[in-house]
Order: structure tokens, then sequence, then C-alpha cells
């Protein structure tokens, strides 16, 4: 079946440091792969999206590319603020009928000034 | 605006007692989701909706019940079968059966044991 894999954390930074946060992906054909963010008491909106290999999502200084050789969908971000500690979650979703969206179990990103 | 609501914010439970909770969208969606956030867990799908009149259990049905009498509506029942049922409950919605995998979630109801 479907998984995504990424670290709990919490990921503490400093405010302008870079932000990496890994996340890789088992999955049969050519899934569609997510990032959604949380902010604290809500709910979750889709961050950035890509839907082929080598695609590269982006919004608000955020960046995922689509690395089908590596299985991977890492997010990043060049300099951090502290209005961007939240909650990160990967996400997978795979065409075909219906299929449900698999969630990794999300990264907390702590920025402090 | 268009979006989905969740009522209440906060709800709190009785022993024994079957509580629901309301997810209502605007998106003229056809698909909606319940998932069950805890610490440490991600999130977990308990049932889905992919038309009206029609829904599937998740992965942790056990315990919960649904209704879809209405497209805008999708209510979720926590029955006094879950015994564990302290969780962050968020509402989704996606706007085809074959979803194309991005998902609008409502801003989430917490729900207590007393």
């Amino acid at each position: 079946g479907n998984s995504v894999t990424q670290m709990e954390g919490p990921v503490t930074l400093s405010e302008e440091a870079f932000l990496t946060i890994n996340c890789t992906y088992t999955a049969t054909g050519y899934p569609s792969l997510f990032w959604y963010v949380q902010y604290p008491g809500e709910g979750l909106q889709l961050l950035l999206k890509a839907t082929k290999a080598d695609d590269k999502g982006s919004n608000k200084g955020f960046e995922a590319t689509y690395r089908k050789e590596t299985t991977s969908f890492h997010l990043e971000k060049g300099s951090v603020q502290v209005s961007d500690s939240a909650v990160y979650f990967c996400a997978l979703h795979n065409s075909g009928g219906y299929q449900k969206v698999t969630f990794g179990i999300g990264t907390k990103l702590q920025v402090i000034p | 605006d268009g979006g989905i609501t969740q009522s209440p914010k906060y709800l709190f439970r009785k022993e024994g007692q079957n509580v629901t909770l309301s997810c209502e969208q605007n998106l003229n969606h056809d698909a909606m989701y319940w998932y069950r956030q805890d610490p440490g867990q991600g999130l977990r799908l308990i049932y889905y909706s992919q038309i009206v009149n029609d829904f599937q259990k998740g992965d942790i049905a056990e315990g919960y019940s649904v209704s879809r009498e209405k497209k805008e509506s999708f209510p979720l029942t926590v029955t006094s079968a879950q015994k564990n049922p302290t969780a962050f409950y968020l509402c989704a919605s996606s706007i085809d059966r074959g979803q194309k995998g991005t998902q609008y979630f409502g801003p989430g109801t917490r729900l207590l044991v007393l």
C-alpha cells in the first residue's frame, strides 16, 4: 500500500534560517504529491502540490520538487519567519478510481525570533 | 465566502453518550471526509462519502457513524461504542469523486470526555 514518511519533529529554527523538511513516499504508479500546513488550533490548508515527476510546487516562499528517482518531495524555504511556525504534512494521492489521500505523520516547526 | 464550517469548536461527551459533530460545505463539492487527529499519529480516515446518500468506512470507522442526506452536510456521530473519543476531528471535502487529491479542510472540532 501507499505510505508517507516524514520526521515528527519538532524542528526548531531561528528566524531567517534555511528550512528543509524531508518527505519520502512509497506508492505504485505515479501519485500526486502535496504539502499541507496546519496552524495552531486550525484545520489543514494546501500549501503546494506537484502532479508529475520533476514538477516543482511553490507557494509563499516554500518549494518542493517531485523526485521520482529518490521517491522524495522535500519541503524547503530559504528564510523562515516566526509566522511559519506550524505543523507541516506531506501527502500523496494515486489517480484511478477512488483512492484515499495518504498523509504523513506531520512535522512541527517552531521558529524563534 | 465559500468554505467548510464545523461546529462546535469544542464538544464535551459524558460516559455512554452519543454526540454529533456538524460539517457543512458551500463549495458544491461531491466528496466529503472525516479524519481523526491524535498527537504523533497524523490524520486517520474515519468515513468518506463520494456522493449524496452513499458513504464508505475508512481505516478507523468502529464506534462512529455518518449520514449524507444532503450534498452540503456530512455529520459525524461519535457513539458510546467509541472508547477513546478524545481527539481533534477534521472534516474535509474535495471537488469530485475522482478526488484529484486536493482536499479542503474545516477548522476542526475538539472532543473531550468528561
